[in-house]
């Protein structure tokens, strides 16, 4: 079945860069587009990036524009999320969910960026 | 930007009676392909979002049919029939037709 399990999460300073992997099993990851959300402590979710299946075109919410940058490995069947120049505004739980449909999530990662 | 504006944002419901939240866009969420991507996530306390609607009125594979969807253009409704103890957590809607935004999310309690 199909199954994504998010890693990298961790305590960074502001400025700082962190990587984090999303897992995908079940299917292949080349086939379908994939996203990261965040979900700040307590509040709701927000749309950060999305990779097109085939590799073509990425799209970055405005606050993480020039920041952040979404990638894959295929032969990891792996979703990246580099995330560079942290502020503590990006302290949250990230979740990778596949295509535009968002039928399949992960269980999420913790980023905290606090000095 | 697409705002998705949510209604209530608390919902408080005795167990087994009906429930109903109000999702409104800033425009219309027609797509240019006719489609409508209009859709409604379930989050239960310390777990991942739950897609239960997809396209406005699509339940999810293994979501109880007590959960449907309805609206169209800029105005959307999920309703809960019979409220039960697992229905609690946070609702959101989320619209895909202009990029992607989410409601603020509705909290359902049981009262």
């Amino acid at each position: 079945q199909v199954q994504l399990v998010e890693s990298g999460g961790g305590v960074v300073q502001p400025g700082g860069s962190l990587r984090l992997s999303c897992a995908a099993s079940g299917f292949t990851l080349s086939n379908h587009g994939m996203n990261w959300v965040r979900q700040a402590p307590g509040k709701g979710l927000e749309w950060v990036t999305y990779l097109r299946s085939d590799g073509s075109d990425q799209h970055y919410t405005d606050s993480v524009k020039g920041r952040f940058t979404i990638s894959r490995d295929n032969s990891q069947n792996t979703l990246y999320l580099q995330m560079n120049s942290l502020r503590p505004e990006d302290t949250a739980v990230y979740y990778c969910a596949r295509d535009w449909g968002f039928a399949f999530w992960g269980q999420g990662t913790l980023v905290t960026v606090s000095s | 930007d697409v705002v998705m504006t949510q209604s209530p944002l608390s919902l408080p419901v005795t167990l087994g009676q009906p429930a109903s939240i109000s999702c409104r866009s800033s425009q219309s969420l027609v797509h240019s392909d006719g489609n409508t991507y209009l859709n409604w996530f379930q989050q239960r306390p310390g777990q991942s979002p739950r897609r239960l609607i997809y396209k406005v009125s699509n339940r999810d594979s293994g979501v109880p049919d007590r959960f449907s969807g309805s609206g169209s253009g800029t105005d959307f409704t999920l309703k809960i029939s019979r409220v039960e103890a697992e229905d609690v957590g946070v609702y959101y809607c989320m619209q895909g037709t202009y990029w992607l935004t989410f409601g603020q999310g509705t909290r359902l309690e049981i009262k």
